[in-house]
């Protein structure tokens, strides 16, 4: 079954600027894949952050973006707040299936 | 701004079918649009994992590991879709989401454990 990777782990300062990447085992990721990007906080659904590489919800804080970067999609954060601390996952498709990463764990501090 | 909603029985028997039912409102026609209807499960301290999803035309997409046991259905005139798990054991214990694609409207998530 086709394997779609995050990094398990990123830290970053207050303001700072982090990208978290999401690859696909049998290949460079495309916006064909649609690429998905959501935020998770303790105890609470997943909600939505960038769907189709970089469109955005209503609700997504300006500092959230998406590009393809490299091969894989890329969720980058510009300016990074305390609140912004929380698991992320990508979900894509890969290998013909919707598969999601094993998330990242975003840490400010 | 489409909702959605999950229901269903929060407790399961081992080897029985977990049945669950989506209700979507805000949004038109489930039947109608660009639009996958699909389910998500995540055990306690675990992981997303994809299910599987339903297209509007009724053409179905199921996670490889699972595909024999699940059956995802539309029913438009009650604005639902479902889904069915059989032969669940433990491991089949998560809280099960909804979700719309796109652009990726999430239900609030139902636990369900399956147990004797």
């Amino acid at each position: 079954q086709a394997v779609v990777s995050q990094e398990p782990s990123l830290t970053v300062s207050p303001g700072g600027t982090v990208t978290l990447t999401c690859g696909c085992s049998t290949g460079a990721v495309t916006s064909g894949q649609f690429p998905y990007w959501f935020q998770q906080m303790p105890g609470q659904a997943p909600k939505t952050l960038i769907y189709d590489t970089s469109k955005k919800q209503s609700w997504t804080p300006a500092r959230f973006s998406g590009s393809l970067l490299g091969g894989k999609a890329a969720l980058t954060l510009s300016g990074a707040q305390p609140e912004d601390e929380a698991d992320y996952y990508c979900f894509i498709l890969c290998s013909g299936g919707r598969v999601f990463g094993g998330g990242t764990r975003l840490t400010v501090l | 701004q489409v909702q959605l909603q999950e229901s269903g029985p929060g407790l399961v028997k081992p080897s029985q079918t977990l049945s669950l039912t989506c209700s979507v409102s805000g949004g038109g026609s489930i039947s109608s649009g660009n639009y996958y209807w699909g389910w998500i499960r995540q055990p306690a301290g675990k992981g997303l994992e994809w299910i599987g999803r339903i297209y509007t035309n009724g053409a179905t997409f199921y996670n490889p590991s699972l595909k024999s046991r699940v059956s995802i259905s539309l029913d438009a005139s009650k604005s639902q879709f479902s889904l069915e798990l059989s032969s669940v054991t433990a491991a089949d214990t998560a809280v099960y989401y909804c979700i719309r694609e796109p652009p990726g409207s999430w239900g609030q998530g139902i636990q369900v454990t399956v147990s004797s």
